[in-house]
Order: structure tokens, then C-alpha cells, then sequence
């Protein structure tokens, strides 16, 4: 049973445009939510992450908005570029079982130029 | 630079073989992890280890086991394999405390035939 449900399952923007990610989680024990990015043959790499006692979080292009009462997060990318073209994931994790990522089922994003 | 290493890119084996795949991280983490990833289905965690002889099981464990007898490595085990686990297999490592990122290998895409 996936614990974290991640839409859209694909999105095209274009360059210049805003990326919007949306998630959602049940288990309110998760404390940590982190968004990886994976480029094709790669592993997923950490993008940002958030702590339920923020609301928001931006690092350059990239925000983080969490909503703890709706148990819901997202993730903005602004001015999106072709070379953020990649596979987003959402993930959830909580200390009791040693932060072990529970990851939503992927966003592909294709910025077009 | 950190570094997660798989043993193998791709592997391919028959059905009822036993399969080892291998994972090493050289950034002294105590937290090791095996997902599998499956399009349309994320990253689903099958085993997890905090420490050195330490292993957790995670959401699909079934037809897996795993070993971890050094800090550094950490191996998943098909006991008989099954064209049902054709799959990418990604490793992960992460420091233990709270809310810790969590670094990728490049993966290892396994085709049981």
C-alpha cells in the first residue's frame, strides 16, 4: 500500500513556465519530507526537503509548500528549464523506522524549449 | 565525493537462481537500503539495516533476504529467482540521526528469464 500518493504521473511544461507536484500522506508519525530527482540511468539524488513545523522552503528555482493539516506537500519549480527534464519523487519518512523513505510513484517532467 | 556502489549495472538470470547483488558505501553510514523501482510504482522498499548485522523489513521483503556483516556493505539475495523480480534494484546509505539525506547508487537492472 503506497503511503504517499503523488500526482500528476507526467506533466509537460514549457521553458519558463511553473512545474507543480502535488502529494499527499496518511501516517501522521512522518516527519521528514524530501523530494529526489532522478535523471535517466542514474540514481535519485536529493533535491530539497521540508520538516512538518515549516510551511514553505525554497532553495533557488525550487520550493517546497506543506500544508500539516490537509497532510499534503508540493513542489514548485519555477522558470522551469529543459534541464530540469527528470523524474521527481516525493517521499515521506519517520523516525521510528530509521527514516527508511517511503517514496511517492513518480512525477516524469518534460520542459519543452 | 560520497559514493554508492553497485556491483553489477545489469545481470541477467534464470529462474531458480540465486542472485546476489551487492551494494558498497565508502562515507561510514550506518543506515543501508535496498528499493525496487518499477514504472508506474516508484521506489518500494524491501529491506533496510541500521547497523552491522541489524536488518528491517521493509514494504516487499517477500522472496528477498539480505546480509550485512561489514559497516560498508550490504547484499540483497534472490533465494530462487523469479521473472516476477525483474526489476531495477537501487541501494541506498544515509547517516544515522534524524532526518538525513539519503545517497543513491546508479542501480542495478536485473532480467530474470
Amino acid at each position: 500500500q503506497q503511503q504517499v500518493k503523488q500526482s500528476p504521473q507526467s506533466l509537460i511544461v514549457q521553458k519558463g513556465g511553473i512545474s507543480i507536484i502535488n502529494c499527499a500522506y496518511e501516517n501522521t508519525a512522518f516527519d521528514y519530507f524530501p523530494w529526489y530527482q532522478q535523471f535517466p540511468g542514474k540514481g535519485p539524488a536529493l533535491l530539497i526537503a521540508i520538516r512538518p513545523d515549516v510551511s514553505e522552503k525554497k532553495e533557488g528555482r525550487f520550493t517546497i509548500s506543506f500544508n500539516k493539516s490537509a497532510k499534503q506537500f508540493s513542489l514548485h519549480i519555477m522558470d522551469s528549464q529543459p534541464g530540469d527534464s527528470a523524474t521527481y519523487f516525493c517521499a515521506a519518512s519517520r523516525a521510528n523506522s530509521g527514516y527508511a523513505l517511503n517514496f511517492g510513484k513518480g512525477t516524469s517532467l518534460l520542459v519543452t524549449p | 565525493d560520497v559514493k554508492v556502489t553497485q556491483s553489477s549495472r545489469y545481470l541477467v538470470k534464470r529462474t531458480g537462481e540465486k542472485v546476489f547483488l551487492e551494494c558498497v558505501q565508502d562515507m561510514d553510514h550506518e543506515n543501508m537500503f535496498w528499493y525496487r523501482q518499477d514504472p508506474g510504482l516508484g521506489l518500494r522498499l524491501i529491506y533496510f539495516s541500521y547497523d552491522v548485522k541489524m536488518k528491517e523489513k521493509g514494504d516487499i521483503p517477500e522472496g528477498y533476504s539480505v546480509s550485512r556483516e561489514k559497516k560498508e556493505r550490504f547484499s540483497l539475495i534472490l533465494e530462487s529467482a523469479s521473472t516476477n523480480q525483474t526489476s531495477m534494484y537501487l541501494c541506498a546509505s544515509s547517516p544515522m540521526g534524524t532526518r538525513t539525506e539519503a545517497f543513491f547508487g546508479q542501480g542495478t537492472r536485473l532480467t530474470v528469464v
